[in-house]
Protein backbone atom coordinates (compact mmCIF):
# COMPACT_ATOMS: atom_id res chain seq x y z
CA UNK A 1 0.00 0.00 0.00
CA UNK A 2 2.93 2.53 0.50
CA UNK A 3 3.88 4.65 -2.31
CA UNK A 4 7.30 5.44 -1.94
CA UNK A 5 9.40 2.67 -0.08
CA UNK A 6 12.91 3.30 0.97
CA UNK A 7 15.05 0.54 2.65
CA UNK A 8 16.47 0.55 5.25
CA UNK A 9 15.34 2.98 7.57
CA UNK A 10 18.19 3.33 9.64
CA UNK A 11 21.84 2.31 7.95
CA UNK A 12 24.33 2.23 10.57
CA UNK A 13 28.42 1.76 8.98
CA UNK A 14 31.69 2.19 9.30
CA UNK A 15 33.67 4.71 7.15
CA UNK A 16 34.89 3.21 4.24
CA UNK A 17 32.29 1.15 3.55
CA UNK A 18 30.35 1.06 1.02
CA UNK A 19 26.41 1.02 1.12
CA UNK A 20 23.04 0.84 -0.81
CA UNK A 21 19.53 2.57 -0.41
CA UNK A 22 16.96 1.02 -2.29
CA UNK A 23 13.77 3.50 -3.09
CA UNK A 24 10.22 1.89 -5.29
CA UNK A 25 7.66 3.71 -5.88
CA UNK A 26 4.15 1.80 -7.01
CA UNK A 27 2.38 4.85 -8.08
CA UNK A 28 3.30 5.28 -11.75
CA UNK A 29 5.38 8.22 -11.85
CA UNK A 30 7.42 9.12 -14.35
CA UNK A 31 10.33 10.84 -12.05
CA UNK A 32 12.58 9.63 -9.06
CA UNK A 33 14.79 11.55 -7.25
CA UNK A 34 17.19 11.62 -4.22
CA UNK A 35 17.25 14.40 -1.64
CA UNK A 36 19.82 14.35 1.26
CA UNK A 37 19.22 16.22 4.16
CA UNK A 38 21.94 17.55 6.46
CA UNK A 39 21.88 17.83 10.43
CA UNK A 40 20.79 21.33 10.27
CA UNK A 41 17.65 20.08 8.10
CA UNK A 42 18.39 21.77 5.16
CA UNK A 43 17.36 19.43 2.42
CA UNK A 44 18.96 19.00 -1.32
CA UNK A 45 18.54 17.34 -4.08
CA UNK A 46 21.23 15.00 -5.29
CA UNK A 47 19.48 13.23 -8.22
CA UNK A 48 16.68 13.09 -10.48
CA UNK A 49 15.59 10.33 -13.06
CA UNK A 50 13.09 10.19 -15.92
CA UNK A 51 12.08 7.07 -17.17
CA UNK A 52 15.01 5.85 -16.33
CA UNK A 53 17.45 8.63 -17.74
CA UNK A 54 19.42 10.41 -15.68
CA UNK A 55 18.78 13.89 -15.68
CA UNK A 56 19.78 16.02 -12.88
CA UNK A 57 22.87 15.25 -11.50
CA UNK A 58 23.97 18.38 -8.68
CA UNK A 59 27.24 18.33 -7.31
CA UNK A 60 27.60 15.43 -5.63
CA UNK A 61 31.20 13.55 -4.72
CA UNK A 62 31.76 10.59 -7.58
CA UNK A 63 31.26 8.31 -4.90
CA UNK A 64 27.80 8.54 -4.55
CA UNK A 65 25.88 6.55 -7.43
CA UNK A 66 22.07 6.24 -8.45
CA UNK A 67 21.05 3.27 -10.69
CA UNK A 68 17.35 3.20 -11.77
CA UNK A 69 17.06 -0.52 -13.40
CA UNK A 70 13.06 0.39 -13.90
CA UNK A 71 10.86 3.75 -13.46
CA UNK A 72 9.85 2.43 -10.93
CA UNK A 73 13.14 1.74 -8.81
CA UNK A 74 15.64 4.24 -8.12
CA UNK A 75 18.59 3.06 -5.42
CA UNK A 76 21.47 4.80 -4.41
CA UNK A 77 25.04 3.55 -4.24
CA UNK A 78 27.06 5.00 -1.69
CA UNK A 79 31.15 3.78 -1.79
CA UNK A 80 33.90 4.72 0.41
CA UNK A 81 31.84 6.11 3.44
CA UNK A 82 32.74 9.25 5.00
CA UNK A 83 31.83 10.72 8.38
CA UNK A 84 30.43 13.50 5.99
CA UNK A 85 28.00 11.46 4.58
CA UNK A 86 25.56 11.19 8.43
CA UNK A 87 21.99 11.97 6.98
CA UNK A 88 18.97 11.32 5.84
CA UNK A 89 18.38 10.36 2.67
CA UNK A 90 14.69 10.54 1.10
CA UNK A 91 13.81 9.37 -2.15
CA UNK A 92 10.41 10.79 -3.57
CA UNK A 93 8.52 10.29 -6.88
CA UNK A 94 6.14 12.45 -9.21
CA UNK A 95 4.20 12.82 -12.32
CA UNK A 96 5.37 14.78 -15.03
CA UNK A 97 6.76 18.81 -14.09
CA UNK A 98 3.15 19.90 -13.51
CA UNK A 99 1.86 21.02 -10.87
CA UNK A 100 1.23 17.16 -9.28
CA UNK A 101 2.94 17.14 -5.73
CA UNK A 102 5.85 14.78 -4.86
CA UNK A 103 5.47 12.27 -2.51
CA UNK A 104 8.42 11.26 -0.45
CA UNK A 105 9.30 8.08 1.24
CA UNK A 106 9.94 8.16 5.04
CA UNK A 107 13.66 8.58 4.58
CA UNK A 108 16.95 6.98 5.55
CA UNK A 109 18.84 7.62 8.73
CA UNK A 110 22.52 6.72 7.42
CA UNK A 111 24.90 7.01 10.75
CA UNK A 112 28.50 6.87 9.37
CA UNK A 113 30.87 6.35 12.44
CA UNK B 1 22.29 31.68 -4.43
CA UNK B 2 19.35 31.18 -2.32
CA UNK B 3 16.01 30.83 -3.89
CA UNK B 4 13.93 30.11 -1.07
CA UNK B 5 14.17 32.00 1.74
CA UNK B 6 12.44 31.50 5.36
CA UNK B 7 13.62 33.94 7.94
CA UNK B 8 11.41 32.39 11.18
CA UNK B 9 14.13 29.97 12.40
CA UNK B 10 11.52 29.34 15.13
CA UNK B 11 8.31 29.94 16.48
CA UNK B 12 5.94 29.44 19.59
CA UNK B 13 2.39 29.64 19.38
CA UNK B 14 -0.77 28.84 21.63
CA UNK B 15 -2.76 26.37 20.42
CA UNK B 16 -6.57 27.58 19.22
CA UNK B 17 -4.22 30.60 17.77
CA UNK B 18 -3.81 30.95 14.11
CA UNK B 19 0.43 31.63 13.20
CA UNK B 20 1.62 32.74 9.40
CA UNK B 21 4.77 31.56 8.08
CA UNK B 22 6.82 33.24 5.51
CA UNK B 23 8.25 32.44 2.87
CA UNK B 24 9.93 34.94 0.14
CA UNK B 25 11.26 32.89 -3.11
CA UNK B 26 13.67 34.47 -5.87
CA UNK B 27 13.12 33.36 -9.92
CA UNK B 28 12.92 34.94 -12.84
CA UNK B 29 10.92 31.78 -14.82
CA UNK B 30 7.21 32.81 -15.30
CA UNK B 31 5.81 29.14 -14.60
CA UNK B 32 6.36 27.71 -11.06
CA UNK B 33 4.87 26.00 -8.29
CA UNK B 34 4.89 26.63 -4.22
CA UNK B 35 5.14 24.01 -2.07
CA UNK B 36 4.47 23.57 1.69
CA UNK B 37 5.79 20.86 3.80
CA UNK B 38 5.66 19.70 7.06
CA UNK B 39 7.98 17.41 8.74
CA UNK B 40 7.31 16.13 12.30
CA UNK B 41 9.77 14.61 14.85
CA UNK B 42 9.34 11.28 13.09
CA UNK B 43 10.93 12.43 10.14
CA UNK B 44 8.57 12.45 7.44
CA UNK B 45 7.80 14.99 4.97
CA UNK B 46 3.90 15.62 4.55
CA UNK B 47 2.71 17.73 1.56
CA UNK B 48 0.72 20.45 2.75
CA UNK B 49 -0.38 23.15 -0.16
CA UNK B 50 0.48 24.23 -3.55
CA UNK B 51 0.14 27.12 -5.37
CA UNK B 52 0.91 27.78 -9.21
CA UNK B 53 2.19 30.85 -10.11
CA UNK B 54 -0.38 30.92 -12.74
CA UNK B 55 -3.36 30.52 -10.02
CA UNK B 56 -5.05 33.39 -9.05
CA UNK B 57 -6.52 32.65 -6.32
CA UNK B 58 -5.17 31.56 -2.71
CA UNK B 59 -4.93 28.15 -2.49
CA UNK B 60 -6.18 26.59 0.96
CA UNK B 61 -6.27 22.92 2.48
CA UNK B 62 -8.70 22.86 5.46
CA UNK B 63 -7.11 24.88 8.29
CA UNK B 64 -3.87 25.62 6.03
CA UNK B 65 -4.20 28.60 3.35
CA UNK B 66 -1.79 29.94 1.34
CA UNK B 67 -1.16 34.11 1.24
CA UNK B 68 0.16 33.68 -1.99
CA UNK B 69 1.73 37.90 -2.77
CA UNK B 70 3.22 37.47 -6.76
CA UNK B 71 4.50 40.86 -7.18
CA UNK B 72 6.26 40.68 -3.97
CA UNK B 73 7.80 37.41 -4.30
CA UNK B 74 6.20 35.82 -0.89
CA UNK B 75 3.84 32.42 -0.55
CA UNK B 76 3.39 32.84 3.29
CA UNK B 77 1.74 29.89 4.62
CA UNK B 78 -1.16 30.19 7.13
CA UNK B 79 -1.73 27.63 9.86
CA UNK B 80 -5.42 28.29 11.41
CA UNK B 81 -6.67 26.79 14.95
CA UNK B 82 -3.47 25.69 15.67
CA UNK B 83 -3.21 22.31 17.40
CA UNK B 84 -0.75 20.56 19.22
CA UNK B 85 -0.10 18.20 16.49
CA UNK B 86 0.81 20.89 14.48
CA UNK B 87 4.70 21.08 15.97
CA UNK B 88 6.96 20.36 13.83
CA UNK B 89 9.29 21.66 10.84
CA UNK B 90 7.51 23.09 8.09
CA UNK B 91 9.22 23.59 4.52
CA UNK B 92 8.37 26.38 1.73
CA UNK B 93 9.49 24.92 -1.37
CA UNK B 94 9.96 25.78 -5.44
CA UNK B 95 10.30 24.20 -8.35
CA UNK B 96 10.60 26.01 -11.66
CA UNK B 97 9.39 24.70 -15.02
CA UNK B 98 12.44 24.65 -16.63
CA UNK B 99 14.00 22.61 -13.78
CA UNK B 100 13.61 19.25 -14.49
CA UNK B 101 11.28 18.58 -11.68
CA UNK B 102 13.65 19.72 -9.09
CA UNK B 103 12.08 21.23 -5.80
CA UNK B 104 14.50 23.82 -3.62
CA UNK B 105 13.81 23.77 0.21
CA UNK B 106 13.86 26.86 2.25
CA UNK B 107 15.47 26.41 5.51
CA UNK B 108 12.52 25.53 7.62
CA UNK B 109 10.72 27.02 10.45
CA UNK B 110 10.47 24.90 13.37
CA UNK B 111 7.05 25.59 14.99
CA UNK B 112 6.20 24.38 18.65
CA UNK B 113 2.39 25.02 19.50
CA UNK B 114 1.47 25.02 23.18
CA UNK B 115 -1.23 24.35 25.55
Amino acid sequence: DTAVSQTPKYLVTQMGNDKSIKCEQNLGHDTMYWYKQDSKKFLKIMFSYNNKELIINETVPNRFSPKSPDKAHLNLHINSLELGDSAVYFCASSLGQGKDGYTFGSGTRLTVV
Amino acid sequence: AQKITQTQPGMFVQEKEAVTLDCTYDTSDPSYGLFWYKQPSSGEMIFLIYQGSYDQQNATEGRYSLNFQKARKSANLVISASQLGDSAMYFCAMRELGSWGKLQFGAGTQVVVTP
